[in-house]
Order: C-alpha cells, then sequence, then structure tokens
C-alpha cells in the first residue's frame, strides 16, 4: 500500500505570495490532518477534514486554509505567506476521524 | 498545551534497551497513551499505544503505571536507527474532538556506538 504522498518536497516562495501545498491520503483513508513544525513552535496542528468537511481546526489565522475532495486528496492553502510561515508542512491520514494516523514526509516551505 | 511531560534528552548505547518515560499525571480515564517518533526530516511514525495494560509489538514495550500516571517506552536493543525525538501523547481514539494529536517538545533519543 502507498504511503501518505506530499507534493511538493520542497518549496521556497517570497513574501506576500501564496502557496498551495498537496497531500494524497493511504487509499482508504477519509481523514486528512495538517500539521507544521517549526525549531521554535514544535509540532502544531493546523485542521482536520474528513468526508470533504473540516472537521478541528487549530489555532491559526485565516490566511491558512485547506479543503478536502471527494476522493479524499486534500490542499492547504497560505496566502500572504510571511517569513514566519517556513516550516515542514506535514499531512497525516487515518481510515477513521480519530483513529491512527500515518504522516507523509512532509513538504518543507521557505519564504524569503 | 500538551498533556504529557518528558525528558529533553537521553542518552542509549547501541544494543541496550531504552527507556523513555513520561508523566501524564492529568490523564482521563477514557484517554490513551500514544508513543510516536520523528527520524530527522521526516513525518512523525506511529510505535505503540495502551489505555492500562502493559503492550507489546514488533518495534517496542510500553509499560503503563497502575495509576495511570506515567509510562515507560522501551526499544528492547536499541540500534544506530532509533536515534530519533520520540513524542509521548495522551489522546482519546476514535473521537471526532480528537483529531488533532497535541504534540509535546519530546525526547531527543541519541543512540550511540
Amino acid at each position: 500500500k502507498a504511503g501518505v504522498t506530499q507534493t511538493p518536497r520542497y518549496l521556497i516562495k517570497t513574501r506576500g505570495q501564496q502557496v498551495t501545498l498537496s497531500c494524497s491520503p493511504i487509499s482508504g483513508h477519509r481523514s486528512v490532518s495538517w500539521y507544521q513544525q517549526t525549531p521554535g513552535q514544535g509540532l502544531q496542528f493546523l485542521f482536520e477534514y474528513f468526508s470533504e468537511t473540516q472537521r478541528n481546526k487549530g489555532n491559526f489565522p485565516g490566511r491558512f486554509s485547506g479543503r478536502q475532495f471527494s476522493n479524499s486528496r486534500s490542499e492547504m492553502n497560505v496566502s500572504t505567506l510571511e517569513l514566519g510561515d517556513s516550516a515542514l508542512y506535514l499531512c497525516a491520514s487515518s481510515e477513521r476521524q480519530g483513529d491512527g494516523y500515518t504522516f507523509g514526509s512532509g513538504t518543507r516551505l521557505t519564504v524569503v | 498545551d500538551a498533556k504529557t511531560t518528558q525528558p529533553t534528552s537521553m542518552d542509549c548505547a547501541e544494543g541496550r534497551a531504552a527507556n523513555l518515560p513520561c508523566n501524564h499525571s492529568t490523564i482521563s480515564g477514557n484517554e490513551y497513551v500514544y508513543w510516536y517518533r520523528q527520524i530527522h526530516s521526516q513525518g512523525p511514525q506511529y510505535i505503540i499505544h495502551g489505555l492500562k495494560n502493559n503492550e507489546t509489538n514488533e518495534m517496542a514495550s510500553l509499560i503503563i503505571t497502575e495509576d495511570r500516571k506515567s509510562s515507560t517506552l522501551i526499544l528492547p536493543h536499541a540500534t544506530l536507527r532509533d536515534t530519533a525525538v520520540y513524542y509521548c501523547i495522551v489522546r482519546v481514539p476514535l473521537s471526532s474532538n480528537t483529531g488533532k494529536l497535541i504534540f509535546g517538545q519530546g525526547t531527543t533519543l541519541q543512540v550511540k556506538p
């Protein structure tokens, strides 16, 4: 079974731009969660989607948004990028909401 | 805020058992203890979880104290590839409110030759 796939692996953007990150969950998994990891704040929950609906949201500004498609694939978008948005963005999927999570390898975003 | 407390770092000799402690004194009756680890630049990897009984799988053993206020993850024969940050998390599985995992700072385990 293929694991959780995140694309792209690395990304460099300029302040003020927007970015879209993609996550393909394990086949059959319907729940997708997103996390941001920085050296200062560690791993922080962004949001979770289940059956195309956002079920949980972390404490991040409205510039961070996401969506889930009918095939369970998910995207997250960050608008008006700031230097502090530089981080490893991780996606995790599970078969059912609240079940065991499998993480992808992440997208490393650098904002310059 | 994280509901667990772990030491910041630990060392272990290769081939020896690594015992990683975790305090979760405010754990609720329906919360499980989960362990994940994160090897440098990769996503966290699930290791094991348990409610109150000791658990063992091919990766590790989990010992939970009788009062459930603390637990220990045991890697029986640590290898260099076990060098990672280990996270202890308490949560209620299969709950609509726990789609999020609350990670603390974790324990950085350094396995040395």
